[in-house]
Parts: structure tokens; C-alpha cells; sequence
């Protein structure tokens, strides 16, 4: 139990096209997800918090214009990088929790390597 | 807000040797502090976790330890294997802050043969 997966695994885009990441819940509800970004050899930095059908919260520093995030039902959130730019290649891993009953496990994605030339 | 220090950032040991990496937070209200293993190119997979009312846990190769007074908890693995080869990540986060985790910053684990 407990799966979450992401699609595309990886993509590569022009620059100034936008990209947009998917994150499910396989096997349960999650009622918040959470996006996250990973630089080569680095931790990992949390970018926004999602809560299904309302605004997501974004980490000091991310640009909400440019990472759209969409949790639009229990399973499902998109993360939308628009105008991409070689800065914004990077490793995004999302994540999920089923809710403050869970104390506070979070099912983390595979991951999706963004390529942007 | 919660600030995660981790150490090592590397660590070599040879094959059947014992492996421990440490991690200090900064939030007394913190209470949940789990670990993952990350091997390269995937996302984190949670390998083992620990909460405040519980001063150690195990399971198996794996072990937690957490000094509440202290605000640090460990990570212990025995009896290492090549294929825990891989990063390892501590993170920390607290009821009724929206789950959030603070990570500390890595380590890579090397298991030699």
C-alpha cells in the first residue's frame, strides 16, 4: 500500500516551453501533497504544499507564477513549470499523506528528471 | 522555523561493519523523525521512522535512536550490506504544521566488498 507514483519519469523540453509533472495516489486518498525539488547531490527542497481543492502554499523564494500547482482531486496534483529555462532543470519528486490521522508519514514519488536545453 | 543538521555528508565502511549517521533539529516540538534511503535516480523510500514518545526502534539490520533532551536521533545499521549502499536522508516535522518535513542535507553511504 501506500504507492505514489509520478509521470512523466523524465522529460526534456525546449526553453520557454512548459512542462507539466503528475503525481497520483495509487492506493489511497491524500488529502495534502507536497512538490519538491532536488539539485545533483543535494537535499531535498520543498516547494509547495498542496491541499486537494484549494490554493497550494508555496515554500519563501518559489514563484508561484512559474511552478503552477494543481491539486485537483484526491489523488491526483500537476505541477506545471511554464516558460521553462535551463535553470529550472532538475530532479522533481512530489509526495503524499493521507491526512493528520497518519501522523505525518509521507509516500514519496520515484521522481521526474527535467531536461530543459 | 525547524533547522535539520545532518553528519557525515560521506561515509565509507567495508561489507558486515556497523553504520551510523546522526542528525540534530532545532524544533522542540518536533516529534516525528523518519529516514530514507535514496538510491540514485529514485525517490526517497522510507526505510525506517520514530516518534517523540518512543526512545529507539527496530527493525531487522535498522535501528533509530532518539535523544528528545538532546534533540538528536541516529541512524544504525549492522551488519552492512553492498546494496545499502546509497544516500540517506533524516528529516523532522512536527502535529499541526501541515506535515512539513525539514530534511538534513544527506549521506552518502558506501559499502565496500
Amino acid at each position: 500500500g501506500a504507492v505514489v507514483s509520478q509521470h512523466p519519469s523524465w522529460v526534456i523540453c525546449k526553453s520557454g516551453t512548459s512542462v507539466k509533472i503528475e503525481c497520483r495516489s495509487l492506493d489511497f486518498q491524500a488529502t495534502t501533497m507536497f512538490w519538491y525539488r532536488q539539485f545533483p547531490k543535494q537535499s531535498l527542497m520543498l516547494m509547495a504544499t498542496s491541499n486537494e481543492g484549494s490554493k497550494a502554499t508555496y515554500e519563501q523564494g518559489v514563484e508561484k507564477d512559474k511552478f503552477l500547482i494543481n491539486h485537483a482531486s484526491l489523488t491526483l496534483s500537476t505541477l506545471t513549470v511554464t516558460s521553462a529555462h535551463p535553470e529550472d532543470s532538475s530532479f522533481y519528486i512530489c509526495s503524499a499523506t493521507s491526512g493528520p490521522s497518519s501522523y505525518n508519514e509521507q509516500f514519496f514519488g520515484p521522481g521526474t528528471r527535467l531536461t530543459v536545453l | 522555523g525547524e533547522n535539520v543538521e545532518q553528519h557525515p555528508s560521506t561515509l565509507s565502511v567495508q561489507e558486515g561493519d556497523s553504520a551510523v549517521i546522526k542528525c540534530t533539529y532545532s524544533d522542540s516540538a518536533s516529534n516525528y523523525f523518519p529516514w530514507y534511503k535514496q538510491e540514485l535516480g529514485k525517490g526517497p523510500q522510507l526505510i525506517i521512522d520514530i516518534r517523540s514518545n518512543v526512545g529507539e526502534k527496530k527493525d531487522q539490520r535498522i535501528a533509530v535512536t532518539l535523544n528528545k533532551t538532546a534533540k538528536h536521533f541516529s541512524l544504525h545499521i549492522t551488519e552492512t550490506q553492498p546494496e545499502d549502499s546509497a544516500v540517506y536522508f533524516c528529516a523532522a516535522s512536527r502535529v499541526n504544521n501541515f506535515n512539513k518535513f525539514y530534511f538534513g542535507s544527506g549521506t552518502k553511504l558506501n559499502v565496500k566488498p
